[in-house]
Formats: C-alpha cells, structure tokens, sequence
C-alpha cells in the first residue's frame, strides 16, 4: 500500500541551526510529493512540493528534493527561526483524480532564541 | 488561487447532539472532497472520500452512520456527526480538488463535546 513515514519528533534547535527531517514513502506508481506546516492553532499550509523524480521543491528557505531512488523527500532549512516552530507533515498523492492525500505522522519542531 | 471554506471555525455541543460541518470548493467545482481527522499531536487521518451525486467512501473502521457525508452539490460537502460523544471530540479537516497536486484545504474545525 501507499504510506509515508517521518523521523519522530520532536526536534529542538536553537535559532540558526540546521534542520533535517526526513521523510520516507512507500507507493504504487508515481506520486506527488509535498511537504505541509501547522502552526500553533492554525489549519495546515501547503510548505512546498515535487511532483516528479529529481525535483526540488522550495519555499520560505526551506527545501526538499524528490529521490526515487531512496524513496525520500527529507526536509530541510540551513537556518532556523523561532518563527519556525511549527509541525511538519510529509505527505503525498498519487497523480490521479479523485486520490487523497496520505500524511505521515508528523514532526514537531520547536526552535528557542 | 483556489479556496476552500469550512464552517464553522470551532464549535462546543452537549453530548448527545449532532452537529454539521460545511466545506465550500469557493471558485472551483470539487467532484471529489475528502474529511480528515486530526487527534491532538498525531497525524490527519481520512476519514472519508465525499462524492458528488453518490454515496461517500468510508475508510475502514470510520462509523458510516455516525459521520454522514452529504455532497449535493458540486461545491458543497457536509459532515455531520451525529449524536456527538466526548471522544468525537477532534479537529476535522476538509480538502477538495481534481486531484494530484490540485488539493486545497479548509483551515479546519475543532470540535469539543461536553
């Protein structure tokens, strides 16, 4: 079946560290891949996306490259903010209509000043 | 770009009650809507694939009679779950699209049940 699996969190940086979570999927056929963000209180947001093998998908200083070979789209940002803490969720679809969304369990990033 | 609208934002109930929750595909027409669920500090879990005209698809273990799904229209999706208990309590999340990266979400309702 499809999935996608996410290291554990949480993961605690101080400002200006370097952020890597990664992610991992499993999937029948050729999916897209994203990555969302839940800030505190607030419903989730598109962060960024790859829809094909060898894409970088980029956003607000964070990026993820689409590996088929290693079946990963690890996230990552060279410097983190306090403005960063959020969770992460690593998610795809498969490109065809009427497919939902599969998440993996989430990542909770808590980044202190 | 595209818009997705859920309501209502929160809502608190008396167990026992049942309660309805709205998603509007704004400026697109959503054959296809899916309903998350999100328990606190774990994943979306979906919970069901709303279709247009026809009957919703339920994952496994999702009581079919508990969260009704109506989509009447090709902008409107309804769950309702009726007669509400405190462990329906949750975050409910609504997505509609044509499917691949074409996903848009409602900005969720959190529903507590006293």
């Amino acid at each position: 079946g499809n999935s996608v699996t996410q290291m554990e969190g949480p993961v605690t940086l101080s400002e200006e560290a370097f952020l890597t979570i990664n992610c991992t999927y499993t999937a029948t056929g050729y999916p897209s891949l994203f990555w969302y963000v839940q800030y505190p209180g607030e419903g989730l947001q598109l962060l960024l996306k790859a829809t094909k093998a060898d894409d970088k998908g980029s956003n607000k200083g964070f990026e993820a490259t689409y590996r088929k070979e290693t079946t990963s789209f690890h996230l990552e940002k060279g410097s983190v903010q306090v403005s960063d803490s959020a969770v992460y969720f690593c998610a795809l679809t498969l490109n065809q209509a009427g497919t939902a969304l599969i998440f993996g369990k989430g990542t909770t990033l808590s980044v202190s000043s | 770009g595209a818009v997705v609208s859920q309501h209502p934002s929160w809502v608190i109930c008396k167990s026992g009650t049942s309660v309805k929750i709205e998603c509007r595909s704004l400026d697109f027409q959503a054959t296809t809507m899916f309903w998350y669920r999100q328990f606190p500090k774990q994943s979306l879990m979906l919970m069901a694939t709303s279709n247009e005209g026809s009957k919703a698809t339920y994952e496994q273990g999702v009581e079919k009679d508990k969260f009704l799904i109506n989509h009447a229209s090709l902008t409107l999706s309804t769950l309702t779950v009726t007669s509400a208990h405190p462990e329906d309590s949750s975050f409910y999340i609504c997505s509609a699209g044509q499917g691949g990266e074409k996903l848009f979400f409602g900005s969720g309702t959190q529903l507590s049940v006293l």
